[in-house]
């Protein structure tokens, strides 16, 4: 069953409290994605990761932190979370490949109060 | 900057009637086009996708059409359903990224109505 899976679907954290959100995938995808979608805004890539330990800054990378030790695993780590970093995060896998569909995850509602 | 432009921003329609969904975008080098459908509160998923210039797809009652010369898209939605109410979201892909780069727009939000 083709899938990405998104942890925690919501988390309410206070601001200057760490923040990690985890996603999985079981398609042995290469290419792994964390964006964010805010009210208004199409999805902005913060992260974009070709495999292990092969990690790329997206367009809005300050303030986040990823890790990628396992193909199948992606971390996004938030370091004293901000307001402004209240958003929903997704995450998205394909294999390489321009014209490859992302997969995605259904989401992580983050609110930093 | 938006490189992908999305109109109307929301639409309401009766069950059963058509609709069209439009997209322009600026990005260069483009690649392809891809049209997501995204339920409220989930994931965004892949309804169709457009790779060559004047490319027609259809896929059930959803169906598209790409003008890479004007950079604009379509989405047509034929006999609507109440399914149907959701966010549909234009991407365009840059051509030859070493990145993959996605550009999103920000949706035309679609209710469906009884």
């Amino acid at each position: 069953d083709m899938k990405v899976t998104q942890m925690p679907r919501y988390l309410i954290k206070r601001m200057g409290e760490n923040v990690l959100l985890e996603c999985g995938q079981d398609m042995s995808h290469e290419t792994m994605y964390w964006y964010r979608q805010d009210p208004g805004l199409g999805l902005q890539l913060i992260y974009i990761s070709y495999d292990v330990d092969s990690n790329s800054e997206g367009d809005i990378p300050k303030g986040y932190r990823v890790s990628r030790k396992k193909r199948e695993h992606f971390s996004l780590i938030l370091d004293s979370a901000k307001t402004n970093q209240t958003s929903v995060y997704f995450c998205a896998s394909s294999h390489r490949g321009d014209n490859q569909a992302p997969l995605f995850g259904e989401g992580t509602r983050l609110s930093v109060l | 900057k938006t490189q992908v432009e999305q109109s109307p921003q929301s639409l309401v329609v009766r069950q059963g009637e058509n609709c069209v969904l439009q997209c322009n975008y600026s990005v260069t080098p483009d690649n392809h086009l891809r049209w997501f459908k995204q339920d409220t509160g989930k994931g965004l998923v892949s309804l169709t996708v457009l790779v060559h210039e004047n490319d027609k797809t259809s896929n059930g009652r959803y169906s598209a059409t790409l003008d890479k010369d004007a950079k604009h898209s379509t989405l047509h939605i034929t006999a609507t359903l109440l399914d149907d109410t959701a966010t549909y979201i234009c991407v365009v892909g840059d051509r030859g990224s070493a990145l993959g780069r996605l550009h999103f727009g920000a949706g035309t939000q679609l209710i469906v109505i009884p």
